[in-house]
């Protein structure tokens, strides 16, 4: 079985400083892993995505997540952040083709 | 670029009665899903679709719901009795074999008074 522990529910953060977004998984396959955003009221788009290769992946708005199988971790990461940038963030695990099991989310509240 | 396409935006249904979500799948993928996300919740996993067959599905997926692909682009969920819990955005995804990024349609706001 698999799942994701989003460690932190709500992050506020000031205009222009970095984040980091927690995301741990446990998985007894290989992993596929992958964060979405949620804006208000929108659908889950896709940020960034791990398959394989580098552990250091790069997503769109200037986003990145490292995938750390020591630690089973993939955190997600951005130097300064914008107040578009608020929104919920889900992490997500899969083994494939298979669904997506999903962290609770962590809202991230970008402060002017 | 090709996307999910999901109908009606929002559907208000009374207890009891029977409710078709739609979606339009991106036309060349193979794997289907359905997720719902309760007010303020996670998302969870609903059911999957593959070869014109259930391939896997949630324990919330019980016998009031049924999937099904009538014609080559059509993806629906049903839901035959409706209960107020049955409240929640629900979501359509697909991706193709190759590529594992489930594209996700923009939601189904689903509300059982």
């Amino acid at each position: 079985a698999q799942s994701v522990t989003q460690l932190d529910s709500q992050v506020p953060v000031f205009e222009e400083a970095p984040v980091e977004l927690r995301c741990n998984y446990s998985s007894s396959v290989s992993v596929y892993l992958f964060w979405y955003v949620q804006y208000p009221n929108q659908g889950l788009q896709l940020l960034l995505k791990y398959l394989s290769g580098s552990t250091l992946v790069k997503g769109i708005n200037g986003f990145e997540a490292e995938f750390n199988k020591s630690q089973t971790s993939f955190h997600l990461r951005k130097p300064s952040v914008h107040i578009s940038d608020t929104a919920e963030y889900f992490c997500a695990v899969s083994g494939g083709n298979t669904p997506l099991v999903f962290g609770k989310g962590t809202r991230l509240s970008v402060i002017a | 670029e090709p996307e999910v396409t999901q109908t009606p935006s929002h559907q208000v249904t009374q207890m009891g009665q029977e409710v078709i979500l739609r979606c339009v799948p991106i036309s060349n993928h193979l794997y289907f899903y359905w997720y719902r996300q309760i007010l303020g919740q996670k998302v969870e996993f609903l059911v999957s679709f593959y070869n014109n067959e259930i391939s896997e599905k949630s324990e919330i997926f019980d016998d009031q719901f049924s999937v099904e692909r009538p014609d080559g682009s059509n993806f629906t969920l049903k839901i035959r009795s409706t209960k107020l819990e049955d409240s929640a955005m629900y979501f359509c995804a697909s991706n193709n074999r190759e590529s594992l990024e489930q594209y996700f349609g923009p939601g189904t706001r689903l509300t059982v008074t």
